[in-house]
């Protein structure tokens, strides 16, 4: 079955740095790469996803990109805020089922 | 974008009680819905996907007979902790989904607690 790595655990960068967390995937069959803000005790939020037939995608200071071959996307934050701290996760499904396979989340903190 | 609830938002039990989750699609109909168990500092962990009409899925490790899942109408799906225990007590979320957006949205979580 599809196995998701993600790294770092945990990621400090200085307010108005940039944030980079990869994951990897492994199953060749998943097509849909979709990425979640989780701020503690609420419900996962959808922030951007990229599709396999795209190899990158940009919202405002939120871009994804994906290398199929070597089966990893990345998810890049710009000018980060202190808004932005939050454990972060990405995902990986097939769209047929349209089940998740999900990292295993990386706390990302700003510093003021 | 879509809207799922849930209730209730927390509960705490006693041990060897049963407890019922439901999780709703308030504006869309979903044919298919997740649950899913969240440890603390962990990942979500999917437990079962609940197809309307039909039996749920059950992932591995997940004990059917402990967590039982109805999906009765496109927009209801319910989760029933039997004889829950402390180990049980987690944060569980249910995500249904979207066949308008192509993605799946996610109700607001219950903390359960068995005490």
């Amino acid at each position: 079955g599809e196995n998701v790595e993600q790294h770092p655990s945990t990621l400090s960068v200085q307010e108005g740095d940039s944030a980079v967390i990869k994951c990897t995937y492994s199953d060749s069959a998943s097509n849909y790469f979709p990425w979640y803000k989780q701020e503690l005790g609420k419900r996962p939020q959808l922030i951007i996803d990229i599709r396999s037939n795209v190899g990158e995608k940009k919202d405002q200071r939120i871009a994804v990109t994906l290398n199929k071959t070597a089966k990893h996307f990345s998810l890049h934050i710009t000018e980060t805020q202190p808004e932005d701290s939050a454990v972060y996760f990405c995902a990986a499904s097939i769209r047929s089922n349209y089940q998740l396979i999900w990292g295993a989340g990386t706390k990302l903190i700003i510093k003021p | 974008g879509a809207v799922v609830s849930q209730h209730p938002s927390w509960v705490i039990c006693k041990s060897g009680t049963s407890v019922k989750i439901e999780c709703r699609s308030l504006d869309f109909q979903a044919t298919t819905m997740f649950w899913y168990r969240q440890f603390p500092k962990q990942s979500l962990m999917l437990m079962a996907t609940s197809n309307e009409g039909s039996k749920a899925t059950y992932e591995q490790g997940v004990e059917k007979d402990k967590f039982l899942i109805n999906h009765a109408s496109l927009t209801l799906s319910t989760l029933t902790v039997t004889s829950a225990h402390p180990e049980d007590s987690s944060f569980y979320i249910c995500s249904a989904r979207d066949l308008r957006y192509n993605e799946q949205f996610f109700g607001p979580g219950t903390r359960l607690t068995v005490l």
